[in-house]
């Protein structure tokens, strides 16, 4: 069967740095999507990786590993605000999106 | 700029009773989608359409049903609701180009839906 797995929740320090991990298993590979989504709000995109290596965008960058299905999201000099839930999306070979649960990144002072 | 458009914001529904949920973007995007999130549980694809006129099932069609007349709108219907639909709703949306879907998806602000 097609599965993401992400860890439930993670706590981290303002000013840190922070790595969400994900791993997948879908049937054929089209993509893979980092979403952020705050607390009673829509989910936003933030990166979209389809070859393997590091995708840097300001404080947040993505990385892929197709022959391991193995993303990871980094988030360098953490604020308060980036304390929201981080959802990772494979794409299958349907062009479908397959979500995990999300992981709820918790910054403390 | 609205992008997506979602109502109501929150709804309390009987049990047994119809509710349709609407949604309204002005990206002129070709695809939409309907999903529900649960707490615990990732995103899950109720029903989508890749261009008006057409509509397909995702993982949890059952219960639901929608309509594409025109590129804009994307209702989510509930013929007869029951407690297991409470949940958050999102409506999404996304460019399509040749047969395939490999943009982002832009989400409303969701509908929170309970049912009693």
């Amino acid at each position: 069967g097609q599965n993401i797995d992400q860890p439930t929740e993670m706590t981290a320090t303002e000013g840190a740095i922070v790595q969400i991990n994900c791993t997948y298993q879908t049937s054929g590979f089209n993509g893979l999507f980092w979403y952020q989504q705050h607390a009673g709000e829509a989910p936003t995109f933030l990166s979209y990786n389809v070859l393997d290596g590091l995708e840097e965008k300001g404080r947040f960058s993505s990385f892929l590993s197709r022959s391991k299905g193995y993303s990871y999201l980094l988030l360098k000099e953490l604020q308060m605000k980036d304390s929201a839930s981080y959802l990772c999306a494979a794409m299958d070979s349907n062009y479908q999106l397959i979500w995990g649960a999300g992981t709820k990144l918790i910054i403390k002072p | 700029i609205a992008g997506i458009t979602q109502a109501p914001t929150s709804q309390i529904l009987a049990a047994g009773r119809r509710m349709t949920l609407r949604c309204t973007q002005d990206m002129r995007h070709n695809a939409m989608y309907w999903y529900r999130q649960d707490l615990g549980l990732g995103l899950r694809l109720i029903h989508y359409s890749n261009t008006a006129g057409t509509t397909g099932k995702g993982e949890v069609p059952d219960g639901y049903s929608v309509s594409r007349a025109n590129t804009d709108d994307f209702p989510l219907t509930l013929a007869s609701a029951v407690p297991s639909q409470t949940s958050v709703y999102f409506c999404a949306s996304s460019e399509q180009t040749s047969g395939s879907t490999t943009g982002e998806l832009f989400f409303g602000e969701g509908s929170r839906l309970t049912v009693l």
